[in-house]
């Protein structure tokens, strides 16, 4: 069975700082890796994913995150928040064409 | 510029009711998932079809909810009867043949009182 732990369920961090979102994930096949935002009020937005190939990859608005496969790990980072990044994140993992499980979530605060 | 429609959008009945919601997936997508938000349990999968066959369904409470596929056009989840307990936001979401990824709707916020 596959399974998410984010390790954080808040995050506050200063406007223009660089932040780092952890996601640890468990399976037992190869998986994929993925990243959503939630907006308030507002469906799951892909950030990016990790399917195969480079480990470092890089999504929209600024995000990146590293697959480490032997750490389990796929943790998201931005060099520089902006307060539009306030929203919720999702690290999600998921067999090819299979059902895709999420973590619990991570809240990201920016202070002004 | 294609997305995954929900309705309704907001929803508020009384315990004991039935409650439908309705997903339209993006045109030529082949896989619908249904996904229940709270905040204790954050994103549950309640269920998923592959080219309108349910492949598990094993997240969902078996005596009150029911999902289905009438056509590849619509998707539905049915609660009967609803308890206060089911109160939360409910998600659909497709993805294309072939590959895997999740394009979600908007939501159905839904309130049993």
């Amino acid at each position: 069975a596959q399974s998410v732990t984010q390790l954080d369920s808040q995050v506050p961090v200063f406007e223009e700082a660089p932040v780092e979102l952890r996601c640890n994930y468990s399976s037992s096949v190869s998986v994929y890796l993925f990243w959503y935002v939630q907006y308030p009020n507002q469906g799951l937005q892909l950030l990016l994913k990790y399917l195969s190939g480079s480990t470092l990859v890089k999504g929209i608005n600024g995000f990146e995150a590293e697959f480490n496969k032997s750490q389990t790990s796929f943790h998201l980072r931005k060099p520089s928040v902006h307060i539009s990044d306030t929203a919720e994140y999702f690290c999600a993992v998921s067999g090819l064409s299979d059902k895709i499980i999420f973590g619990k979530g991570t809240r990201l605060h920016i202070l002004p | 510029d294609a997305r995954v429609t929900q309705t309704p959008r907001d929803k508020v009945t009384e315990m004991g009711q039935e409650v439908t919601m309705r997903c339209q997936p993006i045109l030529g997508h082949n896989t619908v998932f249904w996904y229940r938000q709270t905040m204790m349990q954050g994103l549950e999968l309640l269920a998923y079809f592959r080219n309108r066959a349910p492949l598990d369904d094993s997240g969902m409470p078996k005596d009150r909810f029911s999902a289905e596929m009438p056509d590849a056009t619509l998707a539905t989840l049915k609660i009967q009867p609803s308890e206060p307990r089911d109160s939360a936001v409910y998600f659909c979401a497709s993805g294309p043949e072939g590959d895997t990824e999740a394009f979600f709707g908007q939501g159905t916020r839904l309130t049993v009182v």
